[in-house]
């Protein structure tokens, strides 16, 4: 079955530092692959998404592109800020109507 | 803008308790889902239903039902609250789209924070 496997974190940076969080799919086909932000307190809110391999998603500064070749879709931004402090979830989303998540990473930038 | 609201933020109950958890979503969505997010599991799919009165398991549905009288609305059901069901509960829906069904990412209410004592 698909199965999304992401860094385990908690990250902790410091502001304007690089970051990446990395994740790798297993699936069948051609998913969709989608980023999500859960900011405490709250629910999660998409960041970005990719629908075709090569695709790069880009939102608020973080980017993320399909590698069919490597299964991944890694997280990137080139200057973190104490307010992209969160939850980051990877999750895919193949022929059926459900996501399929990984179990997030959890990033803290100090200031 | 695409709104899933949910009855309540933050819910104590009694172990023993039935207890009601109201997802609303204002977008004529076909599909509707309910999670629990759990430390170190991340999100795990509860049931999720594709059309009134429809619905499927997911995950871990044990100790849970729901209801989807209306195409709006998807309540999740704890017919006997036990302290092993305090965690944070996560309604989201999604068009459905046979077929394009990957190109759609779905919408997250707030969450409700529920403690069973």
């Amino acid at each position: 079955g698909n199965s999304v496997t992401q860094m385990e974190g908690p990250v902790t940076l410091s502001e304007e530092a690089f970051l990446t969080i990395n994740c790798t799919y297993t699936a069948t086909g051609y998913p969709s692959l989608f980023w999500y932000v859960q900011y405490p307190g709250e629910g999660l809110q998409l960041l970005l998404k990719a629908t075709k391999a090569d695709d790069k998603g880009s939102n608020k500064g973080f980017e993320a592109t399909y590698r069919k070749e490597t299964t991944s879709f890694h997280l990137e931004k080139g200057s973190v800020q104490v307010s992209d402090s969160a939850v980051y979830f990877c999750a895919l989303r193949g022929g059926s109507e459900k996501l399929v998540f990984g179990k997030g990473t959890k990033l803290t930038v100090n200031p | 803008d695409v709104k899933v609201t949910q009855s309540s933020r933050y819910l104590v109950k009694r172990t023993g308790e039935k207890v009601f958890l109201e997802c609303v979503q204002d977008m004529d969505h076909e599909n509707m889902f309910w999670y629990r997010q759990d430390p170190g599991l991340g999100l795990r799919l509860i049931y999720f239903s594709y059309d009134v009165k429809m619905k499927e398991k997911g995950d871990i549905p044990e100790g849970y039902s729901v209801s989807r009288e209306k195409k709006e609305r998807f309540s999740l059901i704890l017919e006997s609250a036990s302290t092993n069901q305090t965690s944070m509960y996560l309604c989201a829906s999604t068009p459905a789209g046979a077929g394009l069904a990957a190109l759609y990412e779905q919408y997250f209410g707030p969450g409700t924070r529920l403690t069973v004592t």
